[in-house]
């Protein structure tokens, strides 16, 4: 059974920096590219960021360009968000989620499965 | 940015057909993809490149897209699909999500 496990949410101030992780289970983790997708509190979806199966080839979501860094490690089935300079906004319960392929540069993809998500808090 | 335009809401009786629409500029060269978020869990997939249907969900779920229009129609809709639902799209190497359409089905 495919299983991802989000770790690592908080209470942060803003400016400062957090850091996810995402426990992959039960399929070839270096096959695929993955994403993280969040909500805020009684809101929608927000694509946050996407990962090749290498690492080669990110995408980001114009918010969070220059502050937040997706990658992973292969070897130990992890993926990672890192979270700088963290603003009021970025509140939300953030997800892992899986592509059906390996690359980011593709208009077919969809996302499944999903994690149960971490949920980030930034307030002073 | 590109940007897909659902309804708020829709509402329809058990047994009855709901169709949640999806709107945005050029759909149709693109694929649409449908996800499904009961209250206080994870989206799931109900629906992925228009009209196909993952393994697992029930044969109600059906998709459709024309022109600048995307549709999730769930024939014979049961109490056990109240739930928001979201379509999604890509814009580029950048997803993009819709609103959400609450589905209540009473």
């Amino acid at each position: 059974e495919v299983q991802l496990v989000e770790s690592g949410g908080g209470l942060v101030q803003p400016g400062r920096s957090l850091r996810l992780s995402c426990e992959a289970s039960g399929f070839t983790f270096d096959d695929f590219a993955m994403h993280w997708v969040r909500q805020a509190p009684g809101k929608g979806l927000e694509w946050v960021a996407g990962l090749s199966w290498n690492g080669d080839r990110l995408a980001y979501e114009d918010s969070v360009k220059g502050r937040f860094t997706i990658s992973r490690d292969n070897a130990r089935n992890l993926l990672f968000l890192q979270m700088d300079n963290l603003r009021d906004e970025d509140t939300a319960l953030y997800y892992c989620t899986k592509a059906p392929g390996s690359t980011v540069n593709t208009q077919n993809h969809w996302f499944d499965p999903w994690g149960q998500g971490a949920l980030v808090t930034v307030s002073s | 940015s590109y940007d897909l335009t659902q309804p708020l809401s829709v509402s329809v009786s058990p047994g009855q057909t709901a169709a949640v629409t999806c709107s945005g500029d050029k759909l149709q060269d693109r694929f649409v993809f449908w996800y499904q978020q009961k209250t206080g869990q994870s989206p799931v997939v109900v629906m992925y490149q228009d009209s196909k249907r993952p393994s697992g969900i029930p044969e109600r779920f059906s998709g459709s897209s024309s022109g600048n229009t995307a549709t999730l129609t769930i024939g014979g809709a049961q109490v056990v699909d109240e739930a928001y639902y979201y379509c999604q799209a890509w814009d580029g190497t950048t997803a993009v999500f819709g609103s959400g359409t609450k589905v209540t089905v009473l």
